[in-house]
């Protein structure tokens, strides 16, 4: 079945280290996007990508970084830098250019990061 | 700022009954306005995606009208079921590199 994987769906994370969450998807999406969720809160924007190799900050990229090297695959990288850690975190893909267009947007099932 | 306002925030509805909510966005370059759907453990699922004034989309027991010239949307469903029960967000995206959500309606269906 076509879709989008996170892995893993629970992570802790020490004070100081940098975690890398996986993003995985069998769409051929061009466009792949990374939210953070708080509680009370609407889904924020941290990184996109339009096309491989090429991808933008959202609203909160602060303590963050991505990369995009496969079309298949976005994977957010939440490093030291990033104070407040702690949130779900949801993966998107869509089949049109740019971070809305008149595509629907298709989620993973998301990771939920905690520090230790 | 852009902002996208959801209300009401969380709502209860008796089985069978219908209901709506709204969300607000602003008037101007408007480009889409997306509605999903989001059960507790699952990941959301699109329900509309609605770009020209005066859409009406439909999907079963749940539709969808949109006034882009005052900027709001409304989300109906009609003889609510308990798989109803879910969050439900909104969407908005100007045509830029910016799609905003609200912070969605969560609503419970009573048996």
């Amino acid at each position: 079945d076509g879709g989008i994987t996170q892995s893993p769906k629970y992570l802790f994370r020490k004070e100081g280290q940098n975690v890398t969450l996986s993003c995985e998807q069998n769409l051929n999406h061009d466009a792949m996007y990374w939210y953070r969720q708080d509680p009370g809160q609407g889904l924020r924007l941290i990184y996109y990508s339009q096309i491989v190799n090429d991808f933008q900050k959202g609203d909160i990229a602060e303590g963050y970084s991505v990369s995009r090297e496969k079309k298949e695959s976005f994977p957010l990288t939440v490093t030291s830098a990033q104070k407040n850690p702690t949130a779900f975190y949801l993966c998107a893909s869509s089949s049109s250019p740019g971070t809305g267009g008149n595509q629907p947007q298709h989620f993973g099932d998301g990771t939920r990061l905690s520090i230790l | 700022i852009l902002n996208v306002e959801q209300s009401p925030q969380s709502l209860h509805v008796q089985e069978g009954d219908s209901t709506n909510f709204t969300c607000s966005f602003p008037s101007s370059n408007f480009y889409a306005l997306h509605w999903y759907r989001w059960e507790t453990a699952k990941s959301p699922e699109a329900l509309f995606v609605m770009t020209l004034n005066g859409d009406e989309k439909k999907k079963g027991r749940i539709s969808a009208t949109l006034n882009t010239k005052e900027g709001y949307s409304y989300l109906y469903i009609k003889g609510s079921q308990p798989e109803d029960s879910a969050t439900y967000l909104c969407a908005f995206n100007s045509g830029d590199d910016k799609i905003i959500f609200g912070k969605g309606t969560r609503l419970h269906i009573l048996p």
